[in-house]
């Protein structure tokens, strides 16, 4: 069955510092692959997401993520921290096949020092 | 901007009884979802939901398990008998096209306490 393993459930930056969260995931063939971002006391909300089109994606707040296949990566980056950018993580598969239903890892919280 | 919104946000039940909880969908999604997320573990898929019929179910959504759309806005998750096991969050979501590459919109989750 996919699985996604997000390595480091809290990951502590300074501000201005590079912002690197970590993900993988397990399956041969290459699912659509999205990141959430959680705030204190809201839902998650799409960063960005990878549907086989370029490898490395744009999204939201200065985020991007590029898809490694032969890695089996989806490692987010930000060049330069915010405080702002405190919240939760979340990376999620979508099997090609599938109905939609997302699979997620297990989550990472960012801490923004100033 | 459009917004799921769920209520309440925390509930506090006792072993046994049973639960509701409820879901506002933005207004022209027509794909729904449930998941839920125990303390320290992953986010789980539950449920998805579209044109009055379950679509797809995980293991997880067992006969304790129901969901509805009882009138044009609510989506709701009803669980029979509830187990100090169905402790966690819950997370509602919706989508506007059907498809494992559609954002879906999540709201902010129902904290549900089982004592």
């Amino acid at each position: 069955a996919q699985s996604v393993t997000q390595l480091g459930s809290h990951v502590s930056v300074s501000e201005g510092a590079l912002v690197l969260l970590r993900c993988n995931y397990s399956s041969s063939v290459p699912p659509y692959l999205f990141w959430y971002v959680q705030y204190p006391n809201q839902g998650l909300q799409l960063l960005l997401k990878y549907t086989s089109a370029a490898t490395l994606v744009k999204g939201i707040n200065g985020f991007e993520a590029e898809f490694k296949k032969s890695e089996t990566s989806f490692h987010l980056t930000k060049p330069s921290a915010h405080m702002s950018d405190a919240a939760e993580y979340f990376c999620a598969v979508s099997d090609k096949g599938s109905q939609g239903n997302l699979i997620f890892g297990k989550g990472t919280k960012l801490s923004v020092k100033p | 901007e459009p917004e799921v919104t769920q209520t309440p946000s925390h509930q506090v039940t006792q072993m046994g009884q049973e639960v509701i909880l409820r879901c506002v969908p933005i207004s022209n999604h027509l794909y729904f979802y449930w998941y839920r997320q125990i303390l320290g573990q992953k986010v789980e898929f539950l449920v998805s939901f579209y044109n009055n019929e379950i679509s797809e179910k995980s293991e997880i959504f067992d006969d304790q398990f129901s969901v509805e759309r009882p009138d044009g806005s609510n989506f709701t998750l009803k669980i029979r008998s509830t187990k100090l096991e169905d402790s966690a969050m819950y997370f509602c979501a919706s989508s506007p096209r059907f498809g494992p590459y559609n954002e879906q919109f999540f709201g902010p989750g129902t904290r549900l306490t089982v004592l």
